[in-house]
């Protein structure tokens, strides 16, 4: 079974310019989350998305949006890009069958990594 | 609100010692605590998913242990080989919230020394 694939695996972007970023998660896989690393902050929750829904977002200012499909592959956007967003963003799916009874692991993509000048 | 906390920072140890690494998380409410694997520049590989309700999980040479009584996880590493040296995250995902939102620790970074 094919992992997580994320596209493209490496921009250089201008500050003021914006990106998309896009996630294919596993065959079945419904859930999609996305994660900021940088190496100050670690890695932190951007969103997730659910069934073409978002079910949580982390602390990130509006610029940076996604969205799913109903294949279940996400974008990310990130607009007015500033020096600051400069990191590996990661997106991870999992097979959620409900509020409970699954183990909702995590498996992750290897990652687009953003440099903004 | 749930913080992860890794200790050491980084640990190096000679070929062949067992060692174990440590996750601390503030909130015993968890729904699942994850490990994972970080190469440089790459994303993460995941190594083991301890549900709330266990209390240890192996895979190989890897063991993982939950207690959430007294908030802590630890990864032990049998017979450590070159090939682990990478770094080491710990993710806690709690109930009442989205589980798809992973709280992450910064990492151990291990070298395993030939």
């Amino acid at each position: 079974k094919a992992g997580v694939t994320q596209t493209p695996r490496y921009l250089i972007k201008t500050r003021g310019q914006q990106v998309t970023l896009s996630c294919s998660p596993i065959s079945g896989h419904r859930s999609v989350s996305w994660y900021q690393q940088t190496p100050g902050q670690g890695l932190q929750f951007l969103f997730e998305y659910f069934s073409e829904t978002q079910r949580n977002k982390g602390n990130f200012p509006g610029r940076f949006s996604g969205r799913q499909f109903s294949n279940s592959r996400s974008e990310m956007n990130v607009s007015t890009l500033e020096l600051g967003d400069s990191a590996l963003y990661l997106c991870a799916s999992s097979y959620l069958q409900g509020a409970r009874g699954s183990y909702n692991e995590q498996f992750f993509g290897p990652g687009t990594r953003l440099t903004v000048l | 609100k749930q913080e992860v906390t890794q200790i050491p920072a980084a640990l190096s140890v000679p070929e062949g010692e067992n060692l174990v690494l440590n996750c601390s998380f503030t909130d015993s409410a968890i729904y699942n605590l994850q490990w994972f694997r970080q190469d440089p520049g790459k994303g993460l590989t995941s190594l083991l998913l301890i549900q709330s309700s266990q209390r240890e999980q192996t895979s190989g040479r890897l063991n993982a242990s939950l207690d959430k009584s007294s908030g802590r996880s630890t990864l032990y590493i049998a017979a450590s080989q070159p090939g682990d040296s990478a770094t080491y995250l710990c993710a806690a995902s709690n109930y009442g919230g989205s589980q798809g939102n992973l709280i992450f620790g910064k990492g151990t970074k291990l070298s395993v020394k030939p």
